[in-house]
């Protein structure tokens, strides 16, 4: 069973478009996250989400948008797409009280803005 | 303003060789260290990890050396294999603070044969 899965795993679309990527885990994690990674591999936290709060990185532009329909699933929807959106974006989870035993990762979405 | 500072960002090591790679922090508050590994097409897996309380941490061929004067840590890797080959990220966390893992800027490693 897979832990943290992101779909899809590729994203081809035009600019301007709208998307979304969705994520599930089936840990019994508490918190969520969304990550970009570029194509110099840094990975940035855009947000940190759990029943109680929504962490945004304040670099994240208001385009991007995170929905979550339950505890296991946090989505990313993403409007008016541009070519700097370009990257792979990474899910992850955690519990709270066990924070210290890491995050997991999904296996990442490559999207591509044409 | 990057918090965790890696380095080197490549590494090309000979099979059997030590790897190493090392990160700086400037925020005091950080209370866990983790390593994670990146292979291609793979999301970031954790590979080991310290908390400031402790000097080292060794789990098989890998070792945290970790010095909380000089606010630096280090992942050695004994041995380097082949499919050691990936992208190693260094890490740094508040455990009382929205829990959001602040990484480093990466380290492709190349252990060749």
């Amino acid at each position: 069973d897979t832990a943290v899965s992101q779909t899809p795993k590729y994203l081809v679309t035009q600019m301007g478009n709208d998307k979304s990527i969705k994520c599930e885990q089936n840990l019994g994690h508490d918190t969520m996250y969304w990550y970009k990674q570029d194509s110099k591999k840094f990975l940035k936290i855009m947000f940190s989400y759990n029943n109680k709060e929504l962490i945004i990185n304040e670099t994240v532009p208001n385009r991007f948008s995170p929905k979550s329909p339950d505890k296991a699933h946090l989505n990313l929807h993403i409007n008016s797409l541009e070519l700097g959106d370009s990257a792979v974006y990474f899910c992850a989870s955690s519990q709270d009280d066990r924070v210290y035993y890491g995050y997991t990762f999904g296996s990442g979405t490559r999207l591509t803005v044409v | 303003q990057q918090q965790v500072k890696q380095s080197p960002q490549s590494l090309i090591v000979q099979k059997g060789g030590i790897s190493i790679i090392n990160c700086a922090y400037e925020n005091t508050a950080f209370d866990y260290f983790p390593w994670y590994q990146q292979f291609p097409g793979k999301g970031p897996a954790l590979l080991i990890a310290i908390r400031p309380d402790v000097s080292e941490k060794k789990e098989g061929r890998f070792t945290i050396s970790f010095n909380k004067s000089a606010k630096q840590f280090s992942l050695h890797i004994m041995d380097s294999q082949p499919g050691d080959s990936a992208t190693y990220f260094c890490a740094a966390l508040i455990g009382n603070a929205g829990n959001m893992l602040t990484f480093g800027g990466g380290t492709r490693l190349m252990v060749k044969p």
